[in-house]
Order: structure tokens, then sequence, then C-alpha cells
């Protein structure tokens, strides 16, 4: 079955970058799109962007282009989220999922898989 | 971008009961884009609805996802211990993806 696999928890001075990973097993890797996903203590869910890995390209919501980065390695059937510019308001529990769904629009689809959440905390 | 609007905020009822939520759109959602999931705490959100009204694998029928265009609703209709948890409808397909601000259905 399908299972995403993240990184440990992270602890970060602000004004420094994170990279978290998310391997991918069983499935097709490259044509599902990848979102990710956060969550900040006691808050709701946001969306940050997400990747199709067999089109490359990485969509963004407005609130973090340029401070996020999503790629995706279909050798290792492995996504990374990297945020730079860290501050506090960004300490959240970070998730990626796979959608449950794919076609050629480009379009990225409900998440059925997700994976266990990588707590990333910013304090100085 | 498409903003969700769910209420109410929480709702307080009793194990046995029917629960019905609501996801308001600021503007029309396409091709019945729109999925309901549930958080309990400490775990990931499960996808419960896709496409307003299709059942995810393995999620019983008391759950039922209805509308379309701007508002959309999700019904419990027998309240089983296991579902009191947090619900969150989410606009997909076009990006950005947006997610709703969540309704709490907790034990009255």
């Amino acid at each position: 079955q399908v299972q995403l696999v993240q990184s440990g928890a992270e602890v970060k001075k602000p004004g420094s970058s994170v990279k978290v990973s998310c391997k991918t097993s069983g499935g097709t890797f490259s044509s599902y799109g990848i979102s990710w996903v956060r969550q900040a203590p006691g808050q709701g869910l946001e969306w940050l962007g997400g990747i199709i890995p067999i089109l490359g390209t990485a969509n963004y919501a407005q609130k973090f282009q340029g401070r996020v980065t999503i790629t995706a390695d279909k050798s290792t059937s492995t996504a990374y989220m990297e945020m730079t510019g860290l501050r506090s308001e960004d300490t959240a529990v970070y998730y990626c999922a796979r959608a449950r769904y794919y076609d050629s629009s480009g379009n990225h689809y409900e998440s059925e898989y997700w994976g266990q959440g990588t707590l990333v905390t910013v304090s100085s | 971008e498409i903003v969700l609007t769910q209420s109410p905020g929480t709702l307080s009822l009793s194990p046995g009961e029917g629960a019905t939520l609501s996801c308001r759109a600021s503007q029309s959602v396409s091709f019945y884009h729109l999925a309901w999931y549930q958080q309990k705490p400490g775990l990931a959100p499960r996808l419960l609805i896709y496409a307003a009204s299709h059942r995810a694998t393995g999620i019983p029928d008391r759950f039922t996802g209805s509308g379309s265009g701007t508002d959309f609703t999700l019904t419990i209709s027998r309240l089983e211990p296991e579902d009191f948890a947090v619900y969150y409808c989410q606009h997909y397909g076009n990006s950005p993806l947006t997610f709703g601000g969540g309704t709490k259905v907790e034990i009255k």
C-alpha cells in the first residue's frame, strides 16, 4: 500500500532554513501530485504548495511564493519542501500528502495518503 | 483564491445524534472539486469525501457529502464515539488549494 514517511523533527533559529523530506513507497510516484500542508499549534490546515513529479514544476500559495521551494526526486520517490527565512510563526507540523487521483491537466487533487507529519520549531 | 467558510465552529452533540456541517465558498467551485477531511488530535487528516459527494475508500455510509456551486454540506447520520473530531473542507483542482477553518464536533 502507499506510504509516506517524513523526516524527523527540527528546531531552527529565526532567519534560518529547513528542508523536510517525504519518501513514498507503493504506487506510482511520478504521476500523482504531492502537496505540502502545515498546521500551527491549535490551528487549522494550510496548503503551502504542491508538485506533480512527472511535470516537474511546483505551484505555491501566494503567501509562500518565494519563501518555499518544493522539489521531487523521481529516482528515490522522495519529495522535499524547503522553507527559508524562518520566523516563530512558522512553528507548525508540516505534512506531505499524495493525491488520490491524477490526470493530464496539471491540477492538484484531494489528498488520500498522508505522511506522519514533521514538527518544525522556530525559536531563538 | 477561493475562501472557504465553515460553520458552525463547534457542534456539541451526543452519540447517536446526527450532525450537519456547512462549507461555503467565496466563488463557485468548479467540477465539484470539494473534499472533506476528518482529523483527530495528533494525527494526520483522513480523506472522507471527494468530488463533493463520493466517499473515499473505507468510509462508512453514515458520512454523506452534498452540495454544489458555493454551498456544500457534510452530514453524519448517527454519531459514533470515533466520529468526534475536527472536520475540514478543501477546494482542490486549480491552484491554490484552500481549506476551510474547520468544525469541531465534540461530545455534549
